[in-house]
């Protein structure tokens, strides 16, 4: 399984865009990768997925360069309601693992 | 739809006591998954059922045992309960393991606490 890492934390006020980037250096030909959004006491949620170059949706944007080894999820102006913990997996095959993901903190 | 649910949505259980935490989606959906998170931490696959028939261990099996009854449910039981399994249980499930059917569905989670 491909390994992730990610920052632990990012702080950002309301109205920026949100850039977390995440590293999956071993990642495999096969493999691609998903974003998940998590809040208190709620079970994560799905945001986004992508296998190369650039995929959006209606609530984020997943950049990804073309040797794969990273990814970088982009939240265009968030609000408070943004505050969460942002998951990247590597996705090989239904095989991923959760790693401990990055706290957005969102601020006035 | 309902989604995914799980029973209970709460428990505390004395150590050594048993329980099974129930699991069902409606999607019709063939990969169902079992995750325990602790305080502060990711989620931990315990157990995963690729598609009916079938299931797997994740990376914290120890002391847990899972059913997959039929299509939609997906039971996890606990044999001997232990103070080191108090956590949140998620059950989740996705349409298959193609790219195109990367979406997880989450539970709302059983907060299980072992005295």
């Amino acid at each position: 399984l491909a390994k992730t890492t990610q920052p632990i934390s990012m702080d950002s006020y309301e109205g920026q865009e949100v850039n977390i980037t995440c590293s999956h250096n071993n990642i495999a030909t096969n493999d691609y990768i998903t974003w998940y959004q998590q809040f208190p006491s709620q079970g994560p949620r799905f945001i986004i997925q992508g296998y190369k170059t650039k995929v959006t949706n209606e609530v984020a944007s997943l950049f990804i360069p073309a040797d794969r080894k990273s990814s970088t999820l982009s939240l265009p102006r968030v609000s408070l309601s943004d505050t969460a913990v942002y998951y990247c997996l590597v996705d090989s095959w239904g095989k991923f693992q959760f790693g401990a993901g990055t706290q957005v903190v969102v601020t006035p | 739809n309902a989604g995914v649910t799980q029973t209970p949505k709460f428990q505390v259980l004395k150590t050594g006591q048993s329980m099974t935490l129930q699991c069902a989606q409606d999607m019709n959906h063939n990969s169902m998954y079992w995750y325990r998170q602790d305080p502060g931490m990711g989620l931990r696959l315990i157990y995963y059922s690729a598609s009916e028939g079938t299931t797997d261990k994740g990376e914290v099996p120890n002391g847990y045992n899972v059913s997959r009854l039929n299509k939609r449910e997906f039971s996890l039981r606990l044999e001997s309960a232990a103070p080191s399994q108090t956590s949140v249980y998620f059950c989740a499930s996705r349409a298959g393991l193609g790219q195109g059917e990367a979406e997880q569905y989450f539970g709302p989670g059983t907060r299980l606490t072992v005295t």
